[in-house]
């Protein structure tokens, strides 16, 4: 069974960083794309990030690129999402998905993040 | 960016009756994809590359369209489909997604 559990969320003011996680089970990590999700207190979803198989290969939208970063360990099984100059705008439940060659196939429950001061 | 946008945000539905929910995209996409999402739970996969179904899925759904327009059909409503339906695109950067349609039952 696949299954994706996020964790770090949290409380941050606002220009802060906080770094999330997600361990991954139930298939061969290494050998997908992986992403992060979010969604939004209006239930808006937005993709942030994804990241190649191996994690040579990072792409963002620009409402985040410069602040997050993903990357993946595959010894670990761990994908992550480092995330700086944070605004009230992240705030959001962040999802990681595992990232099929057709789209985002499974998904995490989420960890939430609050940018507040 | 593409802009996909759904219609209805909100409607409902009779057992039984038969739904379609519709995407239009701002520029044309090559294949849509369909999440299902329940309250207090992450949205899955529902349907892929515009008209296959994901695993567990039940029949009485099917996708269809092209170019800048799409849809989700559900032959028969039935309680456990109320939900929130979400469209969203791959073929280009940025990743999109539609706003939602949030179907409920009469």
């Amino acid at each position: 069974e696949v299954m994706l559990v996020e964790s770090g969320g949290g409380l941050v003011k606002p220009g802060g960083s906080l770094k999330l996680s997600c361990a991954a089970s139930g298939f061969t990590f290494s050998s997908y794309a992986m992403s992060w999700v979010r969604q939004t207190p209006e239930k808006r979803l937005e993709w942030v990030a994804t990241i190649s198989s191996g994690g040579s290969y990072t792409y963002y939208p620009d409402s985040v690129k410069g602040r997050f970063t993903i990357s993946r360990d595959n010894a670990k099984n761990t994908l992550y999402l480092q995330m700086s100059s944070l605004r009230s705008e992240d705030t959001a439940m962040y999802y990681c998905a595992r990232t099929s060659g057709i789209t985002f196939d499974y998904w995490g429950q989420g960890t939430t993040l609050t940018v507040s001061s | 960016q593409i802009v996909l946008t759904q219609s209805p945000a909100i409607m409902s539905a009779s057992p039984g009756e038969k739904v379609t929910i519709t995407c239009s995209a701002s520029s044309s996409v090559s294949y849509m994809h369909w999440f299902q999402q329940k309250p207090g739970t992450s949205p899955k996969l529902w349907i892929y590359s515009t008209s296959n179904l994901a695993s567990g899925v039940p029949a009485r759904f099917s996708g269809s369209g092209s170019g800048t327009s799409y849809s989700l059909t559900i032959s028969r409503m039935e309680a456990e489909d109320a939900a929130t339906y979400y469209c969203q695109q791959r073929s280009s950067y940025p990743h999109t997604f539609g706003g939602g349609t949030k179907l409920e039952i009469k």
